[in-house]
């Protein structure tokens, strides 16, 4: 039990498609990101959310589309992806306090064919 | 932002063997944590050690936060401690700086 849950936990998907990744958050937390991380490089920020709001938009392409509609879910919509998206996509959510600690959920293997 | 770096970006182990991780960072920071990302990708917290020293079975962690770096020990090394290591650390808000991590391989 990680206290954050993604789904789903891979997924193929054409360039053509739409799909979405969750990630809910058990901890009562208050702020909510998502990470990209490509093989064998660091995580990448791709956006932040506190009390729902977006605070980050790490210069992701429009189209990666986050939706936060209350404090414990997290969504990525995904359309028209290039194969160069494929990567490890992890959810994390923090307190949202300074001095705080992030934990992540288990992370979605996203394939673009 | 905060530039953070470990070393060394790559390690191989005999099982049993000791090693340690080391992270710097360029700024005061309000907390570190370290990670394990396992092979099937998942971020474990390891500590969350913004100074001071922990220990929990065959790791421990020491951060000298005025010299701003933090150091990981794994002793007795096994080969399910394979993965790669991340070092973080907070700044302001919700900001988390990640470094590149440490790719520990351990062969039996």
């Amino acid at each position: 039990e990680t206290g954050v849950t993604q789904t789903p936990r891979h997924l193929v998907m054409g360039m053509t498609n739409k799909k979405s990744l969750k990630c809910e958050q058990h901890l009562g937390h208050n702020a909510m990101y998502w990470y990209k991380q490509s093989a064998k490089k660091p995580l990448e920020l791709m956006f932040v959310y506190s009390l729902e709001e977006r605070v980050e938009n790490n210069s992701v392409p429009s189209r990666f589309s986050p939706e936060c509609p209350n404090s414990s879910h997290l969504f990525l919509h995904l359309h028209t992806l290039q194969p160069e998206d494929s990567a490890l996509y992890l959810c994390a959510s923090s307190p949202g306090t300074a001095g705080n600690t992030i934990y992540f959920g288990e992370g979605s293997w996203l394939t673009v064919v | 932002g905060i530039q953070v770096e470990q070393s060394p970006p790559d390690l191989i182990l005999q099982e049993g063997a000791n090693s340690t991780l080391r992270c710097n960072f360029s700024d005061s920071v309000n907390n570190l944590q370290w990670f394990h990302q396992n092979p099937w990708g998942q971020l474990i917290n390891l500590f969350y050690i913004p100074s001071g020293t922990k220990q929990n079975g065959r790791l421990s962690a020491t951060t000298v936060a005025t010299e701003r770096y933090s150091l990981l020990y794994i002793s007795s090394s096994q080969t399910t401690d394979s993965g790669v290591y991340f070092c973080a650390v907070g700044g302001t808000g919700n900001q988390f700086y990640f470094g590149t991590g440490t790719s520990l391989t351990v062969i039996p």
